[in-house]
């Protein structure tokens, strides 16, 4: 089955600094690639999340690249704020009702 | 804009008893599912449903059961809890799409076996 790996599991950056997270899936069938941000007694909440058949996205702050060939997808925040100070889960999927995901990282954003 | 709504929020359990999490979502989705997060192993699947009345196993089945009451509910149930089975528990669902599924959770229920 499908194996994802993410890197790093924890993170520290300063405020209004630059985050990436970087996750490696292992089958080349997996077509759409989400991330979940969790914050502290919540479930993951869906921020961003990238099909196959594109290389980027970017929601104001937060961009997701893929790298098909590779088989390894990061997602990028920019600017961070405190707010941003959460677990960040990535996910691969190749069919409709499997979904794996990494280990998850937790970021702190130091003010 | 309820979403996923799971019960209860907190239990504690004592070796051998049995308990049930309910789960529920109003998006209209056909597939619901229920994982298991455990400290640095991310979120493992317990079992899914495709569809009102189909079940199946995920990753980590062994000590739980599943029922799909309806399209809405999809109940996990601990027969004889273990220790091993303190955990987080999330109840999730998702929407399929033209180019495919997205998943949406619970807020989670925090279980402990002593």
């Amino acid at each position: 089955g499908e194996n994802v790996e993410q890197h790093p599991s924890t993170l520290s950056v300063q405020e209004g600094d630059s985050a990436v997270i970087k996750c490696t899936y292992s089958d080349s069938a997996s077509n759409y690639f989400p991330w979940y941000k969790q914050e502290l007694g919540k479930g993951p909440q869906l921020i961003i999340d990238i099909r196959s058949n594109v290389g980027e996205k970017k929601d104001q702050r937060i961009a997701v690249t893929l790298n098909k060939t590779a088989k390894h997808f990061s997602l990028h925040i920019t600017e961070t704020q405190p707010e941003d100070s959460a677990v960040y889960f990535c996910a691969a999927s190749f069919t409709g009702n499997q979904f794996y995901f990494g280990t998850g990282t937790s970021l702190t954003v130091i003010p | 804009n309820a979403g996923v709504t799971q019960t209860p929020k907190f239990q504690v359990l004592k070796t051998g008893q049995s308990m049930t999490l309910q789960c529920a979502q109003d998006m209209n989705h056909n597939s619901m599912y229920w994982y298991r997060q455990d400290p640095g192993m991310g979120l493992r699947l317990i079992y899914y449903s495709a569809s009102e009345g189909t079940t199946d196993k995920g990753e980590v089945p062994n000590g739980y059961n599943v029922s799909r009451l309806n399209k809405r509910e999809f109940s996990l149930r601990l027969e004889s809890a273990a220790p091993s089975q303190t955990s987080v528990y999330f109840c999730a669902s998702s929407a399929e799409t033209v180019s495919g599924n997205t998943i949406y959770f619970g807020e989670g229920s925090w279980l402990t076996v002593v």
